[in-house]
């Protein structure tokens, strides 16, 4: 139980275009989810959280018109990046939790790789 | 405010021999501590987590830690290091109460010798 997914695994794209990163809980109802990029041979860094229906928390730094966050509903939030540049190329981890748990549950990342 | 200090960014030892990740941590209430261990290219696998209750935690794949208040410390054990353990490993505190936020280490990483 408790398994969340990513998708894609994997993207490349061009300077300029948006990426959307999905994020599913597969097997339970996620109130929060969390999102998190990792540099390389780096810990992971919080980008933001979000609770189903309401508006994102970002951490202090993290443009929030850069990085759009949606969890419309209990099992999905996305991540989008807006007009990506290669500084943007990272490893995005998302992960979730259910109220009834004391710990997150980690998707496989996203390696987002921008030309 | 909560915080995570791994000692070592990175630690070697031979295959066989014990393996000691260290983990410390800075909490103004009881906290919620965990040790992830992430292979390259993939997400976090939970190895352990320490909640309430005994403070000798075992996890998977051998592995077990042990909470010391009075240490502030959450160090990682396994007794023979096997050369599937070689990979990066996060210690992460988080509040028992709101959003559960957690607050990562900097990371080990382990590397096992033949």
């Amino acid at each position: 139980g408790a398994v969340v997914s990513q998708h894609p695994s994997r993207v490349i794209c061009k300077s300029g275009t948006s990426v959307k990163i999905e994020c599913r809980s597969l097997d339970f109802q996620a109130t929060t989810m969390f999102w998190y990029r990792q540099f390389p041979k780096k810990s992971l860094m919080l980008m933001a959280t979000s609770n189903e229906g309401s508006k994102a928390t970002y951490e202090q730094g993290v443009e929030k018109d850069k990085f759009l966050i949606n969890h419309a509903s209990l099992t999905l939030s996305t991540l989008t990046v807006t007009s990506a540049h290669p500084e943007d190329s990272s490893f995005y981890i998302c992960s979730a939790r259910d109220y009834s748990y004391n710990e997150q549950f980690f998707g496989p990342g996203t390696r987002l790789t921008v030309l | 405010a909560q915080s995570v200090t791994q000692l070592g960014s990175h630690v070697s030892v031979s295959e066989g021999a014990l393996v000691l990740l260290r983990c410390n941590y800075s909490s103004s209430v009881p906290p919620y501590l965990f040790w992830y261990v992430q292979y390259p290219n993939q997400g976090l696998q939970l190895l352990l987590k320490y909640t309430t209750g005994a403070t000798l935690v075992k996890g998977i794949n051998g592995f077990e830690a042990e909470f010391k208040k009075s240490e502030t410390s959450f160090h990682l054990t396994k007794p023979s290091a096997h050369m599937s353990d070689a990979a990066e490993y996060f210690c992460a505190v988080t509040l028992t109460s709101g959003t559960y936020k957690y607050i990562f280490g900097t990371g080990t990483r382990l590397k096992v010798l033949a």
